[in-house]
């Protein structure tokens, strides 16, 4: 089964508009990270926000802020005031720490969604 | 936040070659460093995990002797693709792992363009 689900094949939003990206995850663990990275195209993957299991409140970074519904297995990214900046390739991405150690603490990551900024 | 490098950014190179790409990370030490493959509009696969001081542990399919990684350093992790063909050619991205008070977090380089003629 996979790990790390992002079904949207791809987002449009209106410049200045809040939108919503999917990530659903599946885990045994009681204890994983989840994060959305950000990739322009330029390649690079930018960190966005990190959400914790065992975090009780929904981790906020700027405009970003991730909408954490543990029981539903889902951790969706919101993008508030979008930016034509914001047109890029977003990944979700989660780490079982079950496996916490040097060698085996991995990412696990979705299959991406993109998303266009319309001015 | 914290800084990774890669170099080089881009390599053409000929059929038959090998290719070194260097992963360093810049103001933190890291134990561990991932390396992935990505083909275009596609997700990162990783490719293995490079402990500093030990051997990689590769994923499941990915050839050990034709994807060579050192980790000398808790800076510096390289990836070298031995006797490059054209189906090597794809976008190579490393990360460092940083332990910090706040927690852990993954930070990726630019990524390196591979095209392999």
């Amino acid at each position: 089964a996979q790990k790390i689900t992002q079904t949207q094949p791809g987002m449009f939003v209106q410049e200045k508009e809040a939108v919503t990206l999917d990530c659903t995850y599946d885990t045994s663990d009681q204890s994983y990270g989840l994060f959305w990275y950000k990739q322009p195209s330029s390649g690079e993957m930018i960190f966005l926000i990190y959400q914790g299991s065992y975090d009780e409140q929904n981790a906020t970074e700027g405009r970003y802020s991730l909408n954490f519904q543990k029981a539903r297995k889902s951790a969706n990214l919101v993008i508030s005031a979008s930016q034509l900046g914001d047109s890029a390739m977003y990944f979700c991405a989660m780490r079982e720490h079950r496996f916490y150690t040097g060698a085996n603490s991995k990412l696990t990551f979705g299959k991406g969604i993109t998303l266009s900024v319309r001015p | 936040g914290a800084v990774v490098s890669q170099h080089p950014s881009r390599v053409i190179c000929k059929s038959g070659t090998s290719v070194k790409i260097e992963c360093r990370s810049l103001d933190f030490q890291a134990t561990t460093m991932f390396w992935y493959r990505q083909f275009p509009k596609q997700s990162l696969m990783l490719m293995a995990t490079s402990n500093e001081g030990s051997k990689a542990t590769y994923e499941q399919g990915v050839e050990k002797d034709k994807f060579l990684i050192n980790h000398a350093s808790l800076t510096l992790s390289t990836l070298t693709v031995t006797s490059a063909h054209p189906e090597d050619s794809s976008f190579y991205i490393c990360s460092a792992r940083d332990i910090g008070p706040g927690g852990e977090t993954q930070y990726f380089g630019p990524g390196t363009r591979l095209l392999v003629l």
